[in-house]
């Protein structure tokens, strides 16, 4: 069954420090979704990209954030300059189905869990 | 914020119905209910998702009440790979996936 791959698995940072993480969305799939879960907390939605530009974006995603489709392949969020308050797990999803904005049909990835010192 | 009210938790013995309860009592007529899981600290996994039918898969089914101010998933066998966080969701305004809480389902021996 296709898959959406995520790396790292887990991240280390000082704070101050950016990172970049990475997403393979399955290959086929046309739109694609950054959630991020602080530990014991809910699952919060970020972004959604399409068409490659952003479509959706929630108040967390501020100007430190920002995703890039750097090639046909990999989907990516970068903090500028990483806060202690950015420790979560950080989830990439992608759906190929226009009805995926219904909430249908998102794969998500394993995610990374970034701790941020 | 998430549309829906669930149970914090739910106990259920390994091999009975596991029956989810939610409520969404503000859904609007075009608003579909989704169900999600999240087992430990994996990303979340899609269930099932209606209108106002009631749904079956080969996962779980989802009964819809007649005013859809409520629903309710069934894992028909539960196993002790169900026990997880159990979220139920209708769209929010943005389009997208608002999780709320959820139910953490035990499935016991």
């Amino acid at each position: 069954e296709p898959e959406v791959t995520q790396t790292p698995s887990h991240q280390v940072t000082q704070m101050g420090q950016e990172v970049i993480l990475r997403c393979v969305p399955i290959s086929n799939h046309l739109y694609f979704y950054w959630y991020r879960q602080i530990l014991g907390q809910k699952v919060e939605f970020l972004v959604s990209f399409y068409n490659n530009e952003i479509s959706e974006k929630s108040e967390i995603f501020d100007d430190q954030f920002s995703v890039e489709r750097p090639d046909g392949s990999n989907f990516t969020l970068k903090i500028r300059s990483t806060k202690l308050e950015d420790s979560a797990m950080y989830f990439c999803a992608s759906s190929g189905d226009r009805r995926a904005f219904m909430g249908y049909g998102y794969t998500f990835g394993s995610g990374t869990r970034l701790t941020v010192v | 914020d998430a549309k829906t009210t669930q149970p914090p938790s739910m106990d259920c013995a390994e091999g009975r119905a596991a029956n989810l309860p939610c409520n969404h009592s503000t859904i609007s007529g075009n608003e579909y209910v989704y169900w999600y899981r999240q087992i430990h600290s994996q990303g979340p996994q899609y269930i099932i998702h209606g209108l106002k039918n009631n749904e079956t898969n080969e996962m779980a089914s989802l009964i819809i009440t007649e005013d859809r101010k409520s629903s309710t998933l069934i894992l028909p066998h539960a196993t002790l790979r169900d026990t997880a966080v159990y979220y139920c969701i209708v769209r929010g305004s943005q389009g997208n996936l608002i999780f709320g809480k959820g139910t953490k389902l035990s499935v016991k021996p």
